[in-house]
This record gives C-alpha cells, structure tokens and sequence, in this order.
C-alpha cells in the first residue's frame, strides 16, 4: 500500500521551461514533506522541504507547493536546466521527530538543451 | 567533511550465500537508516539506529536480515542466506540528532543475487 505517490514515471521538458513534478500522499499523519534528487550511481541528495503549516517553499528556481486539504504537493523549476536531468523522489514523514522517511517512486526528468 | 560511505558498491552473489554490506555514517551523526530499492520501485525503509540502539526496525523484510551498530559507528547489513528477491540497491542515511535534519544518503551498495 503506497503511502506517497508519484504517478508520472517520467517527463521531459525543453531547456528554459518550467518543469513541475507532482506527488500525492495518503496518510494524514505526515507533516513534513520533502523533495530529494538523484543522478544514476549516487545517493539521493535533499532538495527541498515543506511542513504542512506552509503552502509554499521556494529556493532559487525550486519552488515547493503543498495543498493539505487534496494531500497533494508539487516541485517547480524554473528555468530547467539540462544539470537538472535525474530522477525526483517525493518524500514524507512526521515532523518534530528523526522518524523515517517514505518515499514515492521517482520521476525520471529529462531537459533537452 | 566526508559524506556517508559505503562498501561495496556493487555485490554480485549467488542464491543462499551471505552477503554484509557496511555503511559509515557521517562523523556525529547519531541517527543511521538503511533503505532498499527494488528496481523501478520506491526507496522502502529497512531500519534506524539511534546510536548504537534499533530505534525502528519495522522495514526489516524477514529474519534473513540482520543489521548492526556496534558502538554507534559504522553499520552492517547482513543478508543470510541471500535470496533472488533481496536484489537491489541499498542504501544508507544519516543524520544529527537535531529533529527533522536532513538525512544525507550513501551511494549505495548494488546487490544482485542470481
């Protein structure tokens, strides 16, 4: 049973465009939201977060959008760039605890130059 | 400052041998995790140490799987006897003991069991 989903396996944009990135999640006890990034042969590295007291989140071109009532988040950027071809994981947890992390399957994204 | 390692980064092994992959975290950091990805699905969360202690082990697919932190430092993962269905990508994390830091991943160690 996934807790978060991630429903599109992959997506390709053009050089410049916005790319957004969508996840869902089921269980209402996550608070606390996170978006990592991953280049093939290396480790997933964090990206960027929310905690469900925002709707919204924004680090240079990454801007993460959370809708709580629609358990639904999404990751922007603008503009892509080719370096930011690699697969998105969506991940959840509790907030104010090291409690694990659950994540969503990834989207492969690809930007052509 | 160096990142997490582990070792080795890949491990090709046959059905019903033993496999101990290791994992040294980040100098300090109390919390350890272990997660596994199976191909094309998610990273599933095997374990957390906090110290040396299992703070949640609920991941943990069965009893072939036996994890470790002696003294707080590094990790092993143990797998015995390996099956066909423990191939994938095993990765590890850690972090402070500051709550909802970022955990910071390991490359990863490739398991294929044949």
């Amino acid at each position: 049973d996934q807790q978060v989903k991630q429903n599109s396996p992959s997506l390709s944009v053009q050089e410049g465009r916005i790319s957004i990135l969508n996840c869902d999640y089921t269980n209402s006890m996550f608070d606390y939201f996170l978006w990592y990034k991953k280049y093939p042969a290396e480790g997933p590295t964090f990206l960027i977060s929310i905690s469900s007291i925002k709707d919204k989140n924004e680090d240079g071109r990454f801007t993460v959008f959370l809708n709580k009532s629609a358990k639904h988040l999404s990751l922007h950027i603008v503009p892509s760039q080719p370096g930011d071809s690699a697969v998105y994981f969506c991940a959840a947890k509790r907030l104010g605890s090291n409690y694990k992390l659950t994540f969503g399957k990834g989207t492969l994204l690809t930007v052509n130059p | 400052e160096a990142g997490v390692t582990q070792f080795p980064s890949h491990s090709v092994i046959e059905k019903g041998q033993t496999v101990t992959l290791r994992c040294d975290p980040i100098s300090g950091h109390d919390n350890l995790y272990w997660y596994r990805r199976v191909m094309g699905k998610e990273i599933k969360f095997l374990l957390h140490f906090v110290k040396e202690s299992k703070q949640d082990e609920s991941g943990m697919p069965n009893n072939r799987f036996l994890a470790e932190r002696t003294g707080g430092t590094y990790s092993t993962l143990k797998v015995q006897p390996a099956e066909l269905e423990d191939s994938g990508v095993y990765f590890c994390a850690s972090s402070t003991g500051i709550f909802d830091n970022e955990q910071f991943f390991g490359p990863g160690t490739r398991l294929t069991v044949l």
